[in-house]
């Protein structure tokens, strides 16, 4: 079956660009992450969906970062004014319940570099 | 607050050989706890994962890893490497605190040579 699929997979970005990445999470997944992974670093978490809600943003670095789920499947992460520090692969993943330690599925991510 | 350690960021290994992956965490709370596998150009697959019963979990690939509480650690190892096996991994931990969110390990490179 599908998996999780995440577009562009690149990105090139001149600094001050806004982007838009977007995530297609398995049918029916409930839990949506998005998460950050710099060069040679595991990833890190940005923030969480449950369906279209978004309950955690713990992890978003400034407020240049926005997320959107409108409907509870495909999201959307919004980099406004990058900057070359942004520069990293974004990685979306999405589990099927709420509530448990679901296996989270990835996408391939998207390698976003900030010129 | 979790967080986790690799210990190791490089292993060579030889073909055939064993490897061992170490990791340990930090929690004051039960953690559940994954082994994540990236192969060059691809997305993050699971491995194995931990949340409760047996300390030792078999994974896919011949994998499996083993829960130490006292220890807080959770290594991953294989008995016989092949070249296919050269990969970056990650260990990471969920809380049922944190709305399960993953947080990971810095990653291990292991190369795998003939």
């Amino acid at each position: 079956g599908a998996g999780v699929s995440q577009s562009p997979r690149y990105k090139v970005a001149k600094r001050g660009q806004d982007v838009a990445l977007r995530c297609d999470p398995i049918s029916g997944h409930v839990s949506l992450f998005w998460y950050q992974q710099a060069l040679g670093q595991g990833p890190e978490f940005l923030t969480y969906f449950q369906n279209e809600a978004q309950l955690d943003k713990s992890g978003l670095p400034s407020d240049r970062f926005f997320a959107e789920r409108p409907e509870g499947s495909v999201s959307t992460l919004k980099i406004q004014r990058t900057q070359q520090e942004d520069s990293a692969v974004y990685l979306c993943a999405s589990s099927l319940t709420a509530g448990g330690p679901d296996t989270q599925y990835f996408g391939p991510g998207t390698r976003l570099t900030v010129l | 607050a979790q967080s986790v350690t690799q210990l190791d960021s490089q292993v060579p290994v030889f073909e055939e050989a064993p490897v061992e992956l170490r990791c340990n965490y930090s929690s004051s709370v039960s953690v559940y706890l994954f082994w994540y596998v990236q192969y060059p150009n691809q997305g993050l697959q699971l491995l194995l994962k931990y949340l409760s019963g047996s300390t030792l979990v078999k994974g896919i690939n011949g994998f499996e890893a083993e829960f130490n509480k006292s220890q807080t650690s959770f290594h991953l190892r294989k008995p016989s490497v092949h070249i296919s096996d050269t990969a970056e991994y990650f260990c990471a931990v969920s809380l049922s605190t944190n709305d399960y969110k993953l947080s990971f390990g810095a990653g291990t490179t292991v190369t795998v040579r003939a």
